[in-house]
């Protein structure tokens, strides 16, 4: 069965600071995919990234960056310089093979105070 | 914005009733998906139509069904309407699950069950 844990449930930062949200997962998959998604107040989940189990490349974009660990089944997410507007509550996801359903974790709700 | 819209966006019903939630697809997109979020959780996989037929259902009773139509748009049908079942349900569409595509959400409808 496959499972994500995020053990962050909340975290509350300063604008400027660094902040690292966790993802732990579990598949017996050799193939999969994994996301992050935002979901601010009004419900939406926002695509944020994808990687695929084949490319641990880690990647940049502006001030996020990931960093995936196949070797401790993790896949980090790093908010650089965060601003008010990163508040939300963000979402780690597994992609199985099959390419239907997507396991989602129970989310990190990210306060950025001014 | 995805392109993904849900309608409606807010629904009150009572206990024993039927509902009927509608996604559009993203132009070019032959697969949907549908999850329930109760609050505070992360998004559960309902079930995923693939050109008009389910693909992959999650643990959710007979009682959630659904349609997609050939211009695969999509319906969610909920029977015998049970507290618990008031949740965001949100709808997603990908280009084709065979291969893998990311799933992008519409804003959700939110549903109230009294």
């Amino acid at each position: 069965a496959q499972k994500v844990t995020q053990a962050q449930t909340e975290i509350s930062v300063v604008e400027k600071e660094d902040v690292t949200l966790d993802c732990v997962y579990e598949t017996r998959d050799t193939t999969y995919y994994l996301f992050w998604y935002k979901q601010p107040p009004s419900g939406e989940l926002v695509f944020l990234i994808r990687r695929n189990s084949f490319d641990e490349q880690n990647e940049i974009s502006g001030r996020y960056s990931w960093n995936f660990q196949k070797s401790t089944s993790s896949f980090n997410f790093t908010i650089t310089a965060s601003q008010v507007v990163d508040s939300a509550v963000y979402f780690c996801a597994l992609g199985e093979t099959s390419g239907s359903r997507l396991t989602f974790g129970e989310g990190t709700q990210l306060t950025v105070n001014p | 914005e995805t392109g993904v819209t849900q309608s409606p966006t807010h629904l009150i019903k009572t206990r024993g009733q039927q509902v009927t939630l509608r996604c559009s697809s993203q132009s070019g997109h032959n697969t949907v998906s549908w999850y329930q979020q109760a609050l505070g959780q992360g998004p559960q996989f309902i079930f995923q139509y693939y050109r008009e037929e389910e693909n992959g259902r999650g643990n959710f009773p007979p009682r959630f069904s659904g349609l997609q139509f050939p211009n695969y748009s999509s319906e969610l049908n909920v029977n015998a309407l049970e507290l618990d079942d008031s949740a965001l349900y949100l709808c997603a569409s990908s280009a084709d699950r065979a291969r893998q595509e990311t799933q992008y959400f519409g804003p959700g409808t939110r549903l109230l069950v009294l």
